[in-house]
């Protein structure tokens, strides 16, 4: 089945400590996103790829990184410089259509 | 920088009957497309229904219709016959046409709950 896997579901972390959000996708999308869900916030980008080797940073960059070294996988890292990381992440891809498809989420939580 | 906003954090409705989800949004384009995503409690996000800026008619989708109104910026949800399985959150979303990375603007979203 085509689709996107994020893991773990559930993640914790101590303060100070870097952590890393998996993201892979099967459908042979160019296109990879990182979104950020808080409450009454709705949705925010934290960085976007649109080619292996190539990501660019969302409205929320800060404290977190990408890497695009396979088409198929967009890892994010959340860094000790985030201040505030607890939150639900999701992943999407695209391809030349119109739709963003999106994985099941991480909920990140910080000890 | 486009901003899109949803007025009503929670909404009810009988199940059967028909709500209606509102959603405005800024922007100086004039191309563009707009969605209707769903967050059920597993919160995986589905795409729900989405309409291109240069078409006049509204898009609908089974029980799903929006009611688009481009001079008003305003894009607005319809539910006919709601259902039990239409609890969910309702993200109203933007994209610009031309802008480099396809990058979606969302609203805050609206809680909807469905009474039996």
């Amino acid at each position: 089945d085509g689709g996107i896997t994020q893991s773990p579901k559930y993640l914790f972390r101590k303060e100070g400590q870097n952590v890393t959000l998996s993201c892979e996708q099967n459908l042979n999308h160019d296109a990879m996103y990182w979104y950020r869900q808080d409450p009454g916030q709705g949705l925010r980008l934290i960085y976007y790829s649109q080619i292996v080797n190539d990501f660019q940073k969302g409205d929320i960059a800060e404290g977190y990184s990408v890497s695009r070294e396979k088409k198929e996988s967009f890892p994010l890292t959340v860094t000790s410089a985030q201040k505030n990381p607890t939150a639900f992440y999701l992943c999407a891809s695209k391809s030349g259509g119109l739709e963003q498809f999106f994985g099941p989420g991480t909920r990140l939580t910080v000890l | 920088a486009q901003t899109v906003t949803q007025s009503q954090p929670e909404m009810s409705v009988q199940e059967a009957e028909t709500v209606t989800l509102s959603c405005t949004y800024d922007t100086s384009e004039s191309d563009y497309y707009l969605f209707w995503y769903k967050q059920p409690p597993s919160r995986q996000m589905i795409l729900v229904i989405r309409q291109e800026a240069y078409k006049q008619q509204n898009a609908t989708e089974n029980r799903f219709s929006v009611n688009f109104q481009k001079a008003a910026k305003s894009f607005s949800l319809k539910i006919s016959d709601s259902q039990l399985g239409d609890a969910a959150m309702y993200f109203c979303a933007y994209r610009a046409l031309m802008e480099y990375g396809n990058k979606l603007v969302f609203g805050a979203g609206t809680i909807l709950r469905v009474k039996s």
